[in-house]
């Protein structure tokens, strides 16, 4: 089992749609969680930590649910501009602070 | 815009070249990273430096050398590398790399072929 799994997409959906992207951990002790975006040929960004119980930023809201070790990412009134690939990014801390291990990636395309 | 830089863009070498890769992070951070991204495949952690020392080493076959000169610089250096080795070469630095909470900052990248 891998130690970060994402929804394998690709997502394909129209301007102004709501999408929501999943992804699970393998490892309880995991401490932190985030979102990078990932645009073509380009480097990762990051798009948002999610710390507790979540959190949101704009259209974008992130959910940590540490009892079934899997976090979301929702995206309301999808843009243009949205279409990337989405990046699971979890770090267990510790030790192994400097090892964050990546999910594959989910590819959303919005369209007109 | 990015405060991490890498060169060069895009490299193309021969199996028995030898060649460097170069990162340099403006943000003060005390951390740097390689990545190696291959189509298809989630981004691998290859080498983690803190504060100048190398304190990951993720397996990564003797071919790929880094050096870490100062807590802004870091050089990834290739040599006798195999066609499998052709992929988005990323470096990345982050506060100081001990904490759970620290956040990745990356360069542009650099395409590697290797034929």
């Amino acid at each position: 089992r891998k130690e970060v799994e994402q929804d394998p997409g690709p997502f394909n959906v129209p301007e102004g749609a709501t999408v929501a992207f999943n992804c699970t951990y393998s490892n309880s002790a995991s401490q932190s969680f985030f979102w990078y975006r990932q645009d073509c040929r380009k480097e990762p960004k990051l798009l948002m930590s999610v710390y507790s119980s979540g959190n949101e930023d704009g259209r974008f809201t992130a959910q940590l649910n540490r009892a079934s070790q899997y976090i979301s990412l929702l995206i309301r009134d999808s843009k243009l501009s949205d279409s990337a690939t989405y990046l699971c990014v979890v770090n267990i801390g510790g030790t192994n602070a400097g090892k964050s291990t990546f999910g594959d990636g989910t590819t959303l395309t919005v369209k007109p | 815009e990015t405060g991490v830089t890498q060169t060069p863009r895009h490299l193309v070498m021969g199996m028995t070249n030898k060649k460097s890769l170069k990162c340099e992070q403006h943000l003060g951070h005390n951390a740097m990273y390689w990545y190696k991204q291959s189509a298809k495949k989630p981004l691998e952690l290859m080498f983690v430096y803190s504060l100048e020392e190398r304190v990951e080493n993720n397996s990564v076959p003797s071919r790929f050398s880094p050096e870490c000169p100062n807590s802004s610089h870091l050089f990834l250096h290739l040599h006798t590398l195999q066609p499998e080795d052709s992929a988005l070469y990323l470096c990345a630095s982050s506060q100081d790399g001990q904490g759970a909470r620290e956040k990745l900052f990356f360069g542009s990248g650099t395409q590697l072929s290797v034929l």
